[in-house]
């Protein structure tokens, strides 16, 4: 299937600890991001990459480290996890040439932190 | 102010009905617009790109008032399926998309 794959899809692990989010896109696509959706819905962009190269950075602390090893993939790593972490990662990927951004989701990476 | 300012609802309406939403944007330079669906516990799927000459896609019809920085989506003939949180999405020309917060939908039968 074409699509936007993230793994795992649940995550539960403690304060204190390093973890890491994978994705992967066979949409043939040269831009990926990393959003943040909280328990309040709302869907803000962490990062953004575009042929491995960062070109967004929000204000994101910098316990949070993404990295693209090729444009098909764009892992999170969280270091020392807090309990405000707690959301639903999403990742996406969008293709730059088309000038509108369209951009398509996986399915969420569910992370709770106690 | 929020960058996109949505009305979270919910709208409950009864299978059938006609339902709108409606969406400001506060970024004049905004250069496109698109409504999402999200269903519950699921990803935000693209529903529509919006147009400044309006588009129409079967029962949902969106429209863009540029100088009034305000994004319309009207449903018609709403179906049990239609239920779920409607995004309004602006391509900020920084090349982000900033995402409103949601209207929420509840058809009834």
């Amino acid at each position: 299937d074409t699509a936007v794959s993230q793994t795992p899809k649940y995550l539960v692990t403690q304060m204190g600890n390093d973890k890491s989010i994978k994705c992967e896109q066979n949409l043939g696509h040269d831009t990926m991001y990393w959003y943040k959706q909280d328990s309040k819905k709302f869907l803000k962009i962490m990062f953004s990459y575009n042929n491995k190269e960062l070109i967004i950075n929000e204000t994101v602390p910098n316990r949070f480290s993404p990295k693209s090893p090729d444009k098909a993939h764009l892992n999170l790593h969280i270091n020392s996890l807090e309990l405000g972490d707690s959301a639903v990662y999403f990742c996406a990927s969008s293709h730059s040439g088309t000038g509108n951004n369209e951009q398509y989701f996986g399915p969420g990476t569910r992370l709770t932190v106690t | 102010r929020k960058e996109v300012e949505q009305d979270p609802g919910p709208f409950n309406v009864p299978e059938g009905a006609t339902v709108a939403f409606n969406c400001t944007y506060s970024n004049s330079a905004s250069q496109s617009f698109f409504w999402y669906r999200q269903d519950c516990r699921k990803e935000p799927k693209l529903l529509m790109s919006v147009y400044s000459s309006g588009n129409e896609d079967g029962r949902f019809t969106a429209q863009l008032n540029r100088a009034s920085q305000y994004i319309s989506l009207l449903i018609r003939d709403s179906k049990l399926s239609d239920s779920a949180t409607y995004l309004c999405v602006v391509n900020a020309n920084t090349g982000k998309l900033i995402f409103g917060q949601g209207t929420t939908l509840q058809v009834k039968p």
